[in-house]
């Protein structure tokens, strides 16, 4: 049973660009969840995605968006980069309990 | 703004010895859950607490959650190098629009030397 996947593992984008991560969810569960991870600091809850639609948002600007799947995998957005996007990208799903983490990308902007 | 504040954010000591991690908050959380996470991969749950006052074990490390519901604290006993990592609080709240909606401390990065 394959557990959280995240594409790509890396990523190195330029100011102003746009970007897409990837997420497949854990075998059964139904909601995924994404986080952004500065260095040397705690995941910052982005939102939440929940039968493709956005359940919960945490405080990130609207350049921040996501999608859900028929199949439950999601996608992160980041429109219009800033060098402060530089971070780890975090996917977790779960299904009405505990939240599995995957690897994260490593997305530097320069 | 951190809702969760953790001490101290690193500690650096040797094999055998004992250390205490602490997670305080403002908020009262449904339950805490503490985390570690190792270079290159997420975040991995060590455990959930959620009856204030309540204790438990996990080998080495000892979870304690507040009486208050608002704080707690990670112990380790004769610690190894592999104990070495970021260690995450993370605070839980469910019921009305929060679904299991995760508030993470800063982290407290420990390393054990050999």
């Amino acid at each position: 049973d394959a557990g959280v996947t995240q594409s790509p593992t890396h990523l190195i984008k330029t100011r102003g660009q746009q970007v897409t991560l990837r997420c497949s969810p854990k075998s059964g569960h139904d909601t995924v969840s994404w986080y952004q991870q500065a260095l040397g600091q705690g995941p910052q809850f982005i939102f939440q995605y929940y039968e493709e639609e956005e359940r919960q948002r945490g405080n990130f600007p609207d350049r921040f968006s996501g999608h859900q799947f028929p199949n439950y995998s999601s996608e992160l957005n980041v429109n219009a980069l800033l060098l402060g996007d530089s971070a780890l990208y975090l996917c977790a799903s779960s299904s009405l309990g505990r939240q599995f983490f995957g690897p994260g990308t490593r997305l530097t902007v320069l | 703004t951190q809702l969760l504040e953790q001490s101290p954010q690193f500690l650096s000591i040797q094999e055998g010895e004992n250390l205490t991690v602490y997670c305080n908050s403002s908020s009262v959380f449904s339950s805490l859950q503490w985390y570690r996470q190792e270079p290159g991969e997420g975040p991995v749950l060590l455990v959930t607490v959620v009856t204030g006052g309540e204790v438990k074990k996990l080998k080495r490390l000892t979870f304690q959650f507040g009486d208050a519901r608002k704080d707690s604290s990670l112990h380790i006993t004769a610690a190894q190098p592999g104990d070495t990592g970021l260690y995450l609080c993370a605070g839980v709240k469910t019921g009305g629009t929060s679904y299991g909606k995760l508030t993470f401390g800063q982290g407290t990065i420990l390393t054990v030397h050999p």
